[in-house]
């Protein structure tokens, strides 16, 4: 079965620009959607199909996807991104979850 | 008013059956063109799906769960319902609902209701 990998945790320093990975066998070819969970919160979509970005969401949030990994890019990272994030993707009519990656701001 | 409200017991015994709904408010649900998920996280894990359903019958479930579970569109009460089969303490969890868009190459969920805690224990 396909399966999907994210790193455990990402840091960055304030203000730089946090890259997240999601590594799957030619995931370029899937469409990856990223979701934000902040610490006791509810999940929230911040990237759908690769690159689209919910209205609500900042600019600062970015998708790609290439290969065998797709990548979610915050720019300008803020205290208020610390979260877990989460990338998923459809598979043989599966919702497949990452494990999750961390953001720590510095 | 909450778009997605998750409701149901917050303590189940082991081997008996889960039992959730999530009521959908601001309109009717069938006349969205959106499938209804359940996914669930554990305590200090990852999130895990466990099935989509259309209100016209359609429905995709995690294979890993496929056997225990039951998900169903009541359309006269507005609501979607999740039953979960001989549960054990592993599936003590905070189960959300959400809002999904499926399609042949692509599902992802835009909304997401606030989560129903239900632990299992004798």
């Amino acid at each position: 079965s396909y399966e999907v990998t994210q790193p455990l945790s990402v840091s960055v320093a304030l203000g730089q620009t946090a890259r997240i990975t999601c590594g799957g066998n030619n995931i370029g070819a899937k469409n990856v959607h990223w979701y934000q969970q902040r610490p006791g919160q509810v999940p929230v979509l911040v990237i759908y199909r690769d690159k689209k970005r919910p209205s609500e969401i900042p600019e600062r949030f970015s998708g790609s996807n290439s290969g065998n990994t797709a990548t979610l890019s915050i720019s300008g990272a803020q205290v208020g991104d610390e979260a877990d994030y989460y990338c998923q993707v459809w598979d043989s009519n599966t919702v497949l979850f990452g494990g999750g990656t961390k953001l720590t701001v510095l | 008013q909450v778009p997605l409200q998750e409701s149901g017991p917050g303590l189940v015994k082991p081997s008996e059956t889960l039992s959730l709904t999530c009521s959908v408010s601001g309109g009717s649900i069938t006349s969205y063109n959106y499938y209804w998920a359940w996914i669930r996280q554990p305590p200090g894990k990852g999130l895990e799906w466990i099935g989509s359903v259309y209100h016209g019958g359609d429905s995709y479930y995690s294979p890993s769960l496929e056997s225990r579970v039951t998900i169903f569109v009541d359309t006269s009460k507005n609501h979607v319902s999740l039953k979960l089969t001989s549960v054990t303490a592993a599936d003590t969890a905070v189960y959300y609902c959400a809002r999904t868009t499926v399609s042949k190459y692509y599902s992802y969920m835009d909304l997401w209701g606030e989560g129903a805690t239900v632990t299992v224990s004798s």
